[in-house]
């Protein structure tokens, strides 16, 4: 069946990089995501990227993407104190409308 | 700005009441949805709705049925809630179609006691 799979937790200091992997079952799938949620609040859409894609740049934020393992990872670059929050990795599996989450990374990061 | 919103942030409710939850959106979207987040388990769907009236399955009905009678508006209806429906509640939307974002409330953090 589909699944998404991150590890739970990620410390980092203030100003280094912080590197959340995920891994998928489905290669169906046509979109990958980061979503990130704050304490607190509901989920927001960080990044995306289409199956086709190996890489993805938006300002601080790098997201990789090897079809072949299955692997997608998000790079954050000079990690702030904004940053901590939990992000989940997500995917569209065979479905247009759904979307498969994983349990979500909890990133802390520490002054 | 688009938003969707949850009638509540905090419930507390006794085994078996009946408990609603309601989700309103103002961007239109065709498509809602309403999961539970539970520590270490993600994000699990409940129900969605792709249409007034119309509602499918997720991945984890049980205990739970849905309402969608006007378009900006899903309700998740607990019949009889027990504690292991202790949980939050998050609902989203997004248009037809579009498979990449899904707008999502700011959850109701449900305790049964």
């Amino acid at each position: 069946g589909e699944d998404v799979e991150q590890s739970l937790f990620l410390s980092v200091r203030e100003g280094d990089s912080s590197v959340i992997n995920c891994t998928y079952t489905d290669s169906s799938s046509t979109y990958l995501y980061w979503y990130k949620q704050e304490p607190g609040a509901g989920l927001q859409l960080l990044t995306y990227i289409f199956s086709n894609m190996d890489m993805k740049q938006d300002q601080r934020l790098t997201v990789l993407l090897n079809k072949k393992d299955k692997h997608l990872s998000l790079r954050i670059a000079d990690t702030q104190t904004g940053d901590s929050a939990i992000y989940f990795c997500a995917e569209t599996g065979d479905s247009s409308y759904k979307l498969i989450f994983g349990s979500g990374t909890r990133l802390l990061v520490r002054p | 700005d688009v938003k969707v919103t949850q009638s509540s942030r905090y419930l507390v409710k006794r085994t078996g009441e009946k408990v609603f939850l309601e989700c309103v959106q103002d961007m239109d979207h065709e498509n809602m949805f309403w999961y539970r987040q539970d520590p270490g388990l993600g994000l699990r769907l409940i129900y969605f709705s792709y249409d007034v009236k119309m509602k499918e399955k997720g991945d984890i009905p049980e205990g739970y049925s849905v309402s969608r009678e006007k378009k900006e508006r899903f309700s998740l209806i607990l019949e009889s809630a027990s504690t292991n429906q202790t949980s939050m509640y998050l609902c989203a939307s997004t248009r037809a179609g579009d498979s990449y974002e899904q707008y999502f409330g700011p959850g109701t953090r449900l305790t049964v006691t």
